[in-house]
């Protein structure tokens, strides 16, 4: 199968750092993309990984290691308002373009 | 707002039922696709459309089946329906079929099978 791995739950305290990891199995690999989902919400789109390296969006920033099947989700000066689940989800080549997700991470924002 | 709209927002039905889940995606995107979204495992592609084409199945089950229009909107319909089919099920758009292209998500449909 085409396993996307992340932890399941991660505690943060607001205005510090968290990363949250994301591994997958690199066969086919064609993309990356990181999106926030909220309770009972829409997935929104964070940031998107195709080569390697790092891509900054504002408090966002995702990288991406291609040859090690491995991605994280930076987001820095954390808010309440960015305690939610952190999915990850990967596009392979040969399957038209569904996202392979992985279960979330649930961040928690603490003061 | 995604710009992807989906009706009804929420489902109330009993099982062997059939019901239909629409989605319209954003202005100038021709792939939709059907995602379900249930407590235990996470969320599971089902289907996607390019252009009134199917171009990619998932996990979907055979009671389950899905069209696109030719006004590029989409319909799920679920029938003999199980209470294990209780779930969120979102439909995302993109412009192309390319596994390069951003996926955005509609608000979804919660359907509770009783």
């Amino acid at each position: 199968g085409q396993n996307i791995d992340q932890p399941t739950e991660m505690t943060a305290t607001e205005g510090a750092i968290v990363q949250i990891n994301c591994t997958y199995q690199t066969s086919g690999f064609n993309g990356l993309f990181w999106y926030q989902q909220h309770a009972g919400e829409a997935p929104t789109f964070l940031s998107y990984n195709v080569l390697d390296g790092l891509e900054e969006k504002g408090r966002f920033s995702s990288f991406l290691s291609r040859s090690k099947g491995y991605s994280y989700l930076l987001l820095k000066e954390l808010q309440m308002k960015d305690s939610a689940s952190y999915l990850c989800a990967v596009a392979f080549t040969g399957g038209g373009n569904k996202l392979t997700f992985g279960t979330g991470t649930q961040l928690k924002v603490e003061l | 707002d995604s710009g992807v709209t989906q009706t009804p927002k929420h489902l109330i039905t009993a099982t062997g039922q059939r019901v239909t889940l629409r989605c319209s995606p954003r202005s100038g995107d021709l792939s939709v696709y059907w995602y379900q979204q249930s407590l235990d495992q996470g969320l599971q592609f089902l289907i996607q459309y390019y252009n009134g084409e199917e171009r990619a199945k998932g996990n979907i089950l055979e009671r389950f089946s899905a069209q696109q229009f030719p006004d590029l909107h989409s319909e799920l319909n679920l029938s003999s329906l199980e209470l294990g089919d209780s779930a969120l099920y979102f439909c995302a758009s993109s412009v192309a079929a390319g596994g390069r292209d951003t996926q955005y998500f509609g608000p979804g449909t919660r359907l509770t099978v009783l």
